[in-house]
Parts: C-alpha cells; structure tokens; sequence
C-alpha cells in the first residue's frame, strides 16, 4: 500500500528537550511538507523541501529544523526553542512542487508538553 | 493576515439535501484552490480542485465553484451523506515563486444529519 506514514501518533516532550518527529513516504514522490494544526487554526507551514537535499522555510519555521537525506524521510526535530510546541503535526506530500499537484497527508503526530 | 477564510465555523445539514461549504480568499495570484475533508486524528484527505481559469469542477457529489470576480468560492455536496461529516477545510496554493505551498482557511465542521 502507497502512503505517508507518520510516527509516533502520540509524544510527550519534557522542558528543554528536543523531538524528532518522523515521516516516511512510498509513493516516489519529490516534494515533502510539515504542518501545525492549532485548535480551531487552519494548518500552517512549517518547513518544505521540494526535492531530497534541498529544503525552505515555510510561514512559522521558527523553532525547528528538518533534513531530507532521502527521497522517502523528512523527519522534523521540535527543538527546545519551539516555546508552544503543543500541537497536531502533520506531513505531506506531492509528486512534484507543481501547484497542480494536490498534497497528501499522513495520519499526524500529537506533541504534548509534560 | 488570513488569505484564506472560511468564515462558517459550522454548518448542519438533513441527510439527502445540498451541503454548501463557502471560502473567501485575498490574494488574486492563487491558481489553484483545492478541498481537503478531515476527520478527527486523522490528516486531511483531498476532494477536489480548480483551476483558476475555470469556473466549476465536478467529480461524483461533488462540485467546486469558483468566483474570481468576488474571490470565492464554494464546494457542493449533493446529496449529502451521514459519512460526510467532517472538518472540511479550503486551501489555495500557487503564488508566485510559492511552488506549491497550501495555505490553508480555518476549517468548517459539517454535520450530516439523518
């Protein structure tokens, strides 16, 4: 089965420390994207990368950082500069960076702060 | 500055009748505007899209509008099902240089009722 898969479904960050969030995709595709969902918010961007080893901020980057190492990962690490790191992450992705591509999304990551 | 707004947090509708869920965008260099319908934990799941050089698009139950002159637009659902509910949220992508960045609304909770 083709898809986005995003672990772990639930994490738990302590003050100060840093988590990575993974994703991993088998549907061959170039572009990748992060999401924040906010209660009650649209989704915003975090970061995209639009081909393996290339990768821009979006509108709320600050806080955080990714790689794209390969095709297939884009993994997200919420570092301890994040001060509201408490949301529903979501990933993404597209064939190309072609705004005629429509996005498709994994299942999501729900950080909480302990 | 919200560029895409959906200004129905809600909206209740009998099984069997027409759901129409609006959105309204700023930024007249969009050229695609896409639906995505989501359910709780899970990532949202593309329906539909339009080109900015057309004015409808149809696919089974459902129908997406688009208005350039006023900047709206609107999807239909007809006949509405109970398994339609959702968060049904608008997203624009396209801008120039933008690649295929969403930027998203905020969301309208449909309610399919029997």
């Amino acid at each position: 089965d083709g898809g986005i898969t995003q672990s772990p479904k639930y994490l738990f960050r302590k003050e100060g420390q840093n988590v990575t969030l993974s994703c991993e995709q088998n549907l061959n595709h170039d572009a990748m994207y992060w999401y924040r969902q906010d209660p009650g918010q649209g989704l915003r961007l975090i970061y995209y990368s639009q081909i393996v080893n290339d990768f821009q901020k979006g509108d709320i980057a600050e806080g955080y950082s990714v790689s794209r190492e390969k095709k297939e990962s884009f993994p997200l690490t919420v570092t301890s500069a994040q001060k509201n790191p408490t949301a529903f992450y979501l990933c993404a992705s597209s064939r190309t960076d072609d705004s005629n591509q429509p996005q498709h999304f994994g299942d999501g990551t729900r950080l909480s702060i302990l | 500055d919200q560029q895409v707004k959906q200004n129905s947090p809600s909206l209740s509708v009998q099984e069997g009748r027409i759901s129409i869920l609006n959105c309204d965008y700023t930024n007249s260099m969009f050229d695609y505007f896409l639906w995505y319908k989501k359910y709780p934990a899970e990532g949202p799941t593309f329906l539909i899209s339009i080109s900015s050089i057309k004015d409808k698009n149809e696919d089974g139950r459902f129908t997406v509008f688009l208005n350039k002159s006023a900047k709206h637009l609107s999807l239909h659902i007809v006949p509405s099902q109970p398994g339609d509910s959702a968060v049904y949220f608008c997203a624009a992508s396209g801008i120039t240089g933008g690649g295929n960045k969403l930027t998203f609304g905020t969301g309208t909770q449909l309610k399919v009722e029997l």
